[in-house]
Formats: structure tokens, C-alpha cells, sequence
């Protein structure tokens, strides 16, 4: 079975610290994805990832970015969490096959509560 | 632009009942739709997936979906659900970019089971 894991389920930070989110998957898929997910929106895709050092800004970016410097982890950072970055973050990973073969596996969740 | 809409936040059946959630998208070729599941606290399950063939398909749990291209849906169904579904659900349609596969989500339906 795919596995996505999440370094941790629930995080409380204060307002103006760094905060690291860590996302490790064991199949070996290409790609990797950060969402957050709010009451009311859904999932909105925050970063994506198609390749070791590679990424993409997804629909929110805007006071996030990420890295990835191993194919199995990606990581999310917040450079100075904001109260307004109170959310669920959850971390996907897929692998293409073909043009009919994907889908993406997703982790736990980590809940952040910035105060 | 592409889009999903779930009209419904809030359902609630009686263990035993037919189950219907509907999923309307907005995307200009053919599309890849999905269907997810989060139960409390956990990350998003895949239930099922369309890319092209049969318009009715099977997903894990007993549910089953429809695409109906003249309509823009693909509506989730399960004849008899069980407590246990108790959940949200979130509709998705996936296309290709940049290498990967993007997914963009429904705002959920969060389905409530009475005994």
C-alpha cells in the first residue's frame, strides 16, 4: 500500500515563528502536493512538485514555499506563520502511468493552530 | 476555468436509506472526475475515478457514480449506507500540467447517518 505521512498531526505555533511541515511518501511517485483545506472551501493547492528540486505555485502560494531536496519528501514552510494560516495542510503524492492511470494518495493531515 | 460545485454542504439519511451526492464540474475537454471520502480526523480516501469507457462506475465501499456528460455530473450513489459512511465527500476533476496531475476539489458534502 501507498504510504504519505506527516510529521505530525497537530501543531501549535505562535505568530511569527517558522514553521516546518514534513511530508515523506514510500512509493516512489514523482509528484507531490501541498493542499490546505478550510470549512467551506475545500482543498485548495497551496505548492506541487514533479521532480527532486522542482516546484510549482499552486492557487495560494502567497506566504509559503516548499522544498524538496529528496524524491520521497516534501516539506512545507511557513517563513512567519500568521494567525490566518490556522488550517488543516494535507500532502498528496502521484505517479502518471498513462493518460487513464493516476490518482493521488494523501496523508493525515496536520492541523496548525497559529496563536 | 475549471471548477467542481457540491450543492449540498449538509446531508443527513437514516441508516439503511439510498444515498445520492451531487457533483457538478466545469471543464472544457473530456474530464477526470473522482470521488474521495475523509472520516474524522483522517486524510482523503480515493472511493472511485473516471477517465473514459463505462459512464457507470464502481468504487470500494458499494458506492457507484455516474458521469453525464449532458449534464455536468457525476453524482455519487450507495443503495443502502451504513453508519460507518458518516463523513465528508469531495468531488474532484483532474486534468495534466506540468507534468503532474492537478486536482481541483468540491467544497465537500458532510453526510450525517441516524440509526
Amino acid at each position: 500500500d501507498v504510504k504519505v505521512t506527516q510529521s505530525s498531526r497537530y501543531l501549535v505555533k505562535r505568530t511569527g515563528e517558522k514553521v516546518f511541515l514534513e511530508c515523506v511518501q514510500d512509493m516512489d511517485h514523482e509528484n507531490m502536493f501541498w493542499y490546505r483545506q478550510d470549512p467551506g472551501l475545500g482543498l485548495r493547492l497551496i505548492y506541487f512538485s514533479y521532480d527532486v528540486k522542482m516546484k510549482e505555485k499552486g492557487d495560494i502560494p502567497e506566504g509559503y514555499s516548499v522544498s524538496r531536496e529528496k524524491k520521497e519528501r516534501f516539506s512545507l514552510i511557513l517563513e512567519s506563520a500568521s494567525t490566518n494560516q490556522t488550517s488543516m495542510y494535507l500532502c498528496a503524492s502521484s505517479k502518471i502511468i498513462g493518460p487513464s492511470t493516476y490518482e493521488q494518495y494523501f496523508g493525515p493531515g496536520t492541523r496548525l493552530t497559529v496563536t | 476555468a475549471q471548477s467542481v460545485t457540491q450543492p449540498d454542504i449538509h446531508i443527513t439519511v437514516s441508516e439503511g436509506a439510498s444515498l445520492e451526492l451531487r457533483c457538478n464540474y466545469s471543464y472544457g475537454a473530456t474530464p477526470y472526475l473522482f470521488w474521495y471520502v475523509q472520516s474524522p480526523g483522517q486524510g482523503l480516501q480515493l472511493l472511485l475515478k473516471y477517465f473514459s469507457g463505462d459512464t457507470l462506475v464502481q468504487g470500494i465501499k458499494g458506492f457507484e457514480a455516474e458521469f453525464k456528460r449532458s449534464q455536468s455530473s457525476f453524482n455519487l450513489r450507495k443503495p443502502s449506507v451504513h453508519w460507518s459512511d458518516a463523513a465528508e465527500y469531495f468531488c474532484a476533476v483532474g486534468y495534466l500540467s506540468y507534468n503532474t496531475d492537478k486536482l481541483i476539489f468540491g467544497t465537500g458534502t458532510r453526510l450525517q447517518v441516524f440509526p
